[in-house]
């Protein structure tokens, strides 16, 4: 397997635009995490998925940040409109079903708003 | 509000010396406890995980955890230059949340 896949790599936008980030988990693995990492803040949980359905979303920010999870093999986080402090590396992370193991990372986004 | 703890370094240990990371959590339902070490400008890879109270070893790295005290660490025997990153406490429940890191500096 290819691992967790995310897209795009890097995303410069203006202020007020609307930002979509594309993730791709590993096959057969039912937890899929949305994680930013700022310098400040360290690596914050925003929202997970079981089995495509979102589960915890406690950690999305404001209203404007939204994700799905329409199949097993994909999910975006879309921000809307963006402000740049939404500025942050954003991961997505996938884990097999069972309970406590691992999370395996994509690469991530590297997000910059001006 | 559930939360790891940990130093943010960093952390100077010479080549050869043994690295010496903690982590306090304060969710005592907590039941399985990660480590992950990150370079600068790459994602999150996982070095060691740990679900019972003790010791685990796995070559240069032992976990340890007691959950009395809600504390974990990590242990790097013969510390190499390689070594260098940032090294995060994670802990799960239903969730994994991540302690913000130490990052760790192994002087040559």
């Amino acid at each position: 397997d290819a691992g967790v896949i995310q897209s795009p790599r890097h995303e410069v936008t203006e202020m007020g635009q609307e930002v979509t980030l594309r993730c791709k988990p590993i096959s057969g693995h039912d937890y899929l995490f949305w994680y930013r990492q700022t310098m400040m803040r360290g690596l914050e949980l925003l929202i997970y998925f079981n089995n495509n359905v979102p589960i915890d979303d406690s950690g999305m920010p404001e209203d404007r940040f939204s994700a799905k999870m329409p199949n097993a093999s994909f999910s975006t986080l879309k921000i809307q409109p963006s402000e740049p402090r939404d500025s942050a590396v954003y991961f997505c992370a996938s884990s097999p079903g069972e309970f406590g193991t691992e999370a395996f990372f994509g690469q991530g986004t590297r997000l910059t708003v001006v | 509000q559930k939360e790891v703890e940990q130093n943010s370094g960093p952390l100077s240990v010479p080549e050869g010396a043994i690295a010496s990371l903690n982590c306090t959590y304060s969710d005592r339902g907590s039941q399985s406890f990660f480590w992950y070490r990150q370079y600068s400008g790459k994602s999150p890879e996982l070095i060691m995980f740990i679900y019972s109270n003790g010791d685990k070893e796995d070559g240069r790295f032992t976990a340890q955890l007691n959950k009395a005290s809600q504390y974990v660490s990590l242990l790097i025997r013969d510390s190499q230059p390689s070594d260098s990153a940032t090294y995060l406490c994670a802990v799960s429940d239903d969730k994994i949340i991540f302690g913000k890191g130490t990052r760790l500096h192994i002087l040559p």
